[in-house]
This record gives structure tokens, C-alpha cells and sequence, in this order.
């Protein structure tokens, strides 16, 4: 089965600062997607980035960019110049296909991230 | 742009009581999902529901919930006897398609407090 691990609870960065926010999954398939969520305090989960497993390049959206080792299951998040509107929780998220043809995304625990003015 | 809603925010209630969750899903998505996610920790699969019927379902969504559209916008889920172990944040998701380019998105969640 797939997992997803977020080793970092919660992490901090100075305003205008880079962060980078860990994610490492475990699967045997060789096709899928990952995704890092956004979710503020009370409001929903945004998608910030997404990545498609066949594709090598690193996906990169604005200020946000992942670091995709295929090899070593690890996804990173990238935020560059941060800003007060970063702060929220952060999810890691793999799909995986389910046999019904649908899908779910299986998440990790989250890292909280604090943006210090 | 066009939002996942739920209702209530947060629900209050005893042990045993039935409770229905709302979900008003993107009027064009055809695919529906149910995560719940206890406090502190990971936000977990309940459900998937398309054409009318549940597509797949985890270990967790036992006899005692329940899913229906029934009204062709509304996308509920029933509990039907709450436990103390059910209190944690309902979210519902929907997508346009299926697997391939298919993008989920979620609703801002409904507290559920089982006393």
C-alpha cells in the first residue's frame, strides 16, 4: 500500500525567505501523481502544484517548485520569497488509482508553516 | 471560480444520534469523495461515488455511514449511530473526470463533535 511520510510537523520562515517543506511515499507503481495542498486556518485545501510521475522535469508554479527524486520517493516543496499569505498547512498528497477506476489521494499528517514578519 | 461547500461548519452531537453532512459539489464534476481527517492526524479516504453509486470504499466506511446524492447537487454523508471515535473534520471533494488529468477539490470541512 501507499504511504506518504511529512517528517516535519511544523517549520518557520523569515518574510522574503526560502522554506523547503519535506515529502517522501512509498508505492510500486510506476505512474502517478503528486500533489502538495495548501489549507489556511478555517478554509480549504488549495492545490498549489502538481506533478506527474513520467515527467522528469520539476513542476513549478510562481514562487512554489518541487524537487521530484523519483528514485528516492522524495517530493519537496519549494517557497521562494515568502509572504504572510504562505502561512498555512501544508499536505502532501499521492493518488493512487483504485480498482473501481476511481481514485483517492493519500495524504501525509501535514507540516505547519509559520511566516515571521 | 466555483467552490466545494459544506454544511454545517461544525456539528455538535451525542453518541448514538444520526448526523447528515452537506456537500454542495462543483455543479459540473461527476466524481464525489468523502475524507475525514481526526484531530492531529492524517487526512484519510472514506469514500468515491459516481453514476449514483459508490465507486470504492475504505476499511473505515463501515455499515454506519452512508452516502447519497439526492438531488442531483447536494452530495450527502450519513452517520447513522455516532460514536465518540467519529468526531473529526468531514471534507468532500469532487472532480471533473476520473483517473488521468483529473484534479480534486475540496471543501473547507465540517467539524464533527461526537459527546
Amino acid at each position: 500500500a501507499q504511504t506518504v511520510t511529512q517528517s516535519q510537523p511544523e517549520m518557520s520562515v523569515q518574510e522574503a525567505e526560502t522554506v523547503t517543506l519535506s515529502c517522501t511515499y512509498d508505492t510500486s507503481e510506476s505512474d502517478y501523481y503528486l500533489f502538495w495542498y495548501k489549507q489556511p486556518p478555517s478554509r480549504q485545501m488549495i492545490l498549489v502544484i502538481r506533478q506527474e510521475a513520467y515527467k522528469q522535469q520539476n513542476a513549478t508554479e510562481n514562487r512554489f517548485s518541487v524537487n521530484f527524486q523519483k528514485a528516492a520517493k522524495s517530493f519537496s516543496l519549494k517557497i521562494s520569497d515568502s509572504q504572510l499569505g504562505d502561512a498555512a498547512m501544508y499536505f502532501c498528497a499521492y493518488r493512487s488509482v483504485l480498482t473501481s477506476g476511481t481514485y483517492k489521494y493519500i495524504f501525509g499528517t501535514g507540516t505547519r508553516l509559520k511566516v515571521l514578519a | 471560480e466555483p467552490e466545494v461547500t459544506q454544511t454545517p461548519s461544525h456539528q455538535v452531537t451525542q453518541m448514538g444520534q444520526e448526523v447528515i453532512l452537506r456537500c454542495v459539489p462543483i455543479s459540473n464534476h461527476l466524481y464525489f469523495y468523502w475524507y475525514r481527517q481526526i484531530l492531529g492526524q492524517k487526512v484519510e479516504f472514506l469514500v468515491s461515488f459516481y453514476n449514483n453509486e459508490i465507486s470504492e470504499k475504505s476499511e473505515i466506511f463501515d455499515d454506519q455511514f452512508s452516502v447519497e446524492r439526492p438531488d442531483g447537487s447536494n452530495f450527502t454523508l450519513k452517520i447513522r449511530s455516532t460514536k465518540l471515535e467519529d468526531s473529526a473534520m468531514y471534507f468532500c471533494a469532487s472532480s471533473e473526470y476520473g483517473p488521468g488529468m483529473g484534479e480534486q477539490f475540496f471543501g473547507p470541512g465540517t467539524r464533527l463533535t461526537v459527546l
